[in-house]
């Protein structure tokens, strides 16, 4: 089945530790994107791909930082300048269009500082 | 920059009854699409409805609708024969129709209860 598989679906740093979270899509999707999510907050646009080797700041860029070596994989790193890493990320892809088209949303990963 | 705004941070409907969520955005451009996604419990996003700007038309699909008001700048859903399987947090997006980079902004939700 295609989809977008998020990983691991629970995350614990420790201060000044950088981790990374996983995003893959097997839907051949050019554009991948990954968005934050507070309580009370809404989805927030971290970062965004629209292409192999290339991508853009969102709206919260800082202390975050990505790759995009391979169209299926776009990978997060949350490092140590990220102070409050606290919450749900949430990665997704959208097929190419217009801008109608939906975007296909991975299943979360669940940060949390120890 | 574009900003989705969703006023109701919770509302409650009773079964089989109609509720209507509101959002309102502002923008600049003239050529965009608008979007209402689901987030139930399993966290899980799930496209309920979209509409494109230039469509006079409301969307529907099913049990939802929308109604929306451009130049009010207003895009409010309104579900209809409401079900337990409806309780979810709803949330209102818009993209600017650029062709290319083309981001999705969020409102911040707004939690709707299904009561018996």
């Amino acid at each position: 089945d295609g989809g977008i598989t998020q990983s691991p679906k629970y995350l614990f740093r420790k201060e000044g530790q950088n981790v990374t979270l996983s995003c893959e899509q097997n839907l051949n999707h050019d554009a991948m994107y990954w968005y934050r999510q507070d309580p009370g907050q809404g989805l927030r646009l971290i970062y965004y791909s629209q292409i192999v080797n290339d991508f853009q700041k969102g709206d919260i860029a800082e202390g975050y930082s990505v790759s995009r070596e391979k169209k299926e994989s776009f990978p997060l790193t949350v490092t140590s300048a990220q102070k409050n890493p606290t919450a749900f990320y949430l990665c997704a892809s959208r097929p190419p269009g217009g801008s109608n088209e939906k975007l296909f949303f991975g299943s979360g990963t669940q940060l949390s500082v120890l | 920059a574009q900003t989705v705004t969703q006023s109701q941070p919770e509302m409650s409907v009773q079964e089989a009854e109609t509720v209507t969520l509101s959002c309102t955005y502002d923008t600049s451009e003239s050529d965009y699409y608008l979007f209402w996604y689901k987030q139930p419990p399993s966290r899980q996003m799930i496209l309920v409805i979209r509409q494109e700007a230039y469509k006079q038309q409301n969307a529907t699909e099913n049990r939802f609708s929308v109604n929306f008001q451009k130049a009010a700048k207003s895009f409010s859903l309104k579900i209809s024969d409401s079900q337990l399987g409806d309780a979810a947090m709803y949330f209102c997006a818009y993209r600017r129709n650029t062709g290319t980079a083309s981001k999705l902004t969020f409102g911040t939700g707004t939690r709707l209860q299904v009561t018996l």
